[in-house]
């Protein structure tokens, strides 16, 4: 079966640091993967999606990269602050053509400390 | 969040109850979404529609029903509320496939009792 696995429940780090957080996904092919951010109490919020051709892909402080043979993206946040502190969440879509619908991870906590 | 509302944002319900959860979004977007949010699951897809009329099931449909009579609202009903069903309930939109994002509601939390 198709599963999407983000590796790492909580990740800790201190402030000006790089943030890492790992997505894992098995028995599929995507075209893309998107990443979200999700605040306590809100619904999560699109950030960045990357294409299966793309190796690498950049807004601000964040980075995303896509290894379709490792079958892994990673998300980076350079600098990171306080006010990164959030659950990011990674989505594949698994349906096939014709359809559309997400598939998420469970989420990294990333807490940033001062 | 801009252009799609969730309501009611809180709910207490008794067991065995009919609830009907409202999304209604104000971006003409053609793809409506339901999901549920649980501690240890994330977020699972329950119904999803791609038009007015057209819906179709996801991974944890069971128990929840859906209606889309118009562009802008997505009716997620639970026929008989069970307390396995006390979650955050997340409508989302898309206006397309493929590389468009989801925008996602604020979410109406749930509680059967």
């Amino acid at each position: 079966s198709q599963k999407i696995e983000q590796n790492s429940e909580a990740l800790n780090i201190q402030e000006g640091k790089t943030a890492t957080l790992t997505c894992n996904y098995t028995n599929y092919s995507p075209a893309y993967l998107q990443w979200y951010r999700q605040d306590p109490g809100r619904g999560p919020v699109f950030l960045l999606l990357i294409r299966e051709n793309e190796k690498e892909k950049r807004k601000e402080r964040l980075k995303v990269t896509f290894d379709t043979t490792l079958k892994q993206s990673l998300f980076h946040i350079t600098a990171s602050q306080p006010a990164d502190s959030a659950t990011y969440l990674c989505a594949l879509d698994f349906s096939g053509a014709g359809s559309y619908q997400l598939t998420f991870g469970k989420g990294t906590k990333l807490s940033v400390i001062p | 969040d801009a252009g799609i509302t969730q309501s009611p944002r809180h709910k207490v319900t008794e067991t065995g109850t009919p609830v009907t959860l409202r999304c209604h979004q104000t971006e003409n977007h053609r793809y409506m979404y339901w999901y549920r949010q649980d501690p240890g699951h994330g977020l699972r897809l329950i119904h999803y529609s791609y038009g007015v009329k057209d819906t179709d099931k996801g991974e944890v449909s069971d128990g929840y029903s859906v209606s889309r009579s118009k562009t802008e609202d997505f009716l997620l009903t639970l026929e008989s509320a069970t307390s396995s069903q006390t979650s955050v309930y997340f409508c989302a939109i898309s206006e397309g496939t493929g590389v468009y994002g989801y925008t996602f509601g604020s979410g109406t939390r749930l509680t059967v009792v």
